[in-house]
């Protein structure tokens, strides 16, 4: 098993959806979930940040964490064209937990119509 | 966030030459330094890990001497591909993190391919 697991996708869905992404993981450690988005040719860009269990809300973005299923997810309401990119889930222990090393999932290629 | 550079952002070698990829953190002091290689429709693999004044820590399966790694400050770490290989042409990029908190922010990129 991996230790984190996203799907590839690719999703596509209309423009004004409701987006939900997801990624689950195995190492208990895990405390600090990120989400990134990467256009093509890019680099990443962080879009949210969570530290342990619970909701984190910023605009149109909503991630959350539950470490009791091991699973983060992050919504995007109203998607618009230029959401379109690849979505990267990322997680690490932290430096005080023994790894300050991000683990990635594959990525969400995401693709909004208009 | 922090504000990252790279440079150059693309670059094109012949065979056998050595390229070297500066990562330049413009507002952010950065005491950790990662860099990632992407392959195509790929995620990110982590190559090395590099702190302020020390050597890198390389992941398993990525040659040292291949792969030059300086972090001589705060906000500049450079990467060097020596003799490069057309294998080597790939996406290359760097992350910064500071002393406090675990999030990293990524550099553009750069492009290297190798003929």
């Amino acid at each position: 098993q991996k230790e984190v697991e996203q799907d590839p996708g690719p999703l596509s869905v209309p423009e004004g959806a409701i987006v939900s992404l997801n990624c689950t993981y195995s190492n208990s450690a895990f405390q600090y979930f990120m989400w990134y988005r990467q256009y093509s040719r890019k680099g990443p860009e962080l879009l949210m940040y969570t530290y342990s269990s619970g909701n984190k809300e910023d605009g149109r973005f909503t991630a959350q964490v539950d470490k009791s299923s091991k699973y983060i997810s992050l919504f995007i309401r109203d998607s618009q064209p230029s959401d379109s990119a690849t979505y990267l889930c990322a997680m690490s222990a932290g430096s005080q937990g023994g790894s300050e090393k991000l683990v990635f999932g594959k990525g969400t290629k995401l693709t909004v119509n208009p | 966030g922090a504000v990252v550079s790279q440079h150059p952002s693309r670059v094109i070698c012949k065979s056998g030459t050595s390229v070297k990829i500066e990562c330049r953190s413009l507002d952010f002091q950065a005491t950790t330094m990662f860099w990632y290689r992407q392959f195509p429709k790929q995620s990110l693999m982590l190559m090395a890990t590099s702190n302020e004044g020390s050597k890198a820590t390389y992941e398993q399966g990525v040659e040292k001497d291949k792969f030059l790694i300086n972090h001589a400050s705060l906000t500049l770490s450079t990467l060097t591909v020596t003799s490069a290989h057309p294998e080597d042409s790939s996406f290359y990029i760097c992350s910064v993190k500071g002393s406090l908190g675990e999030t990293q922010y990524f550099g553009p990129g750069t492009r290297l391919l190798v003929l």
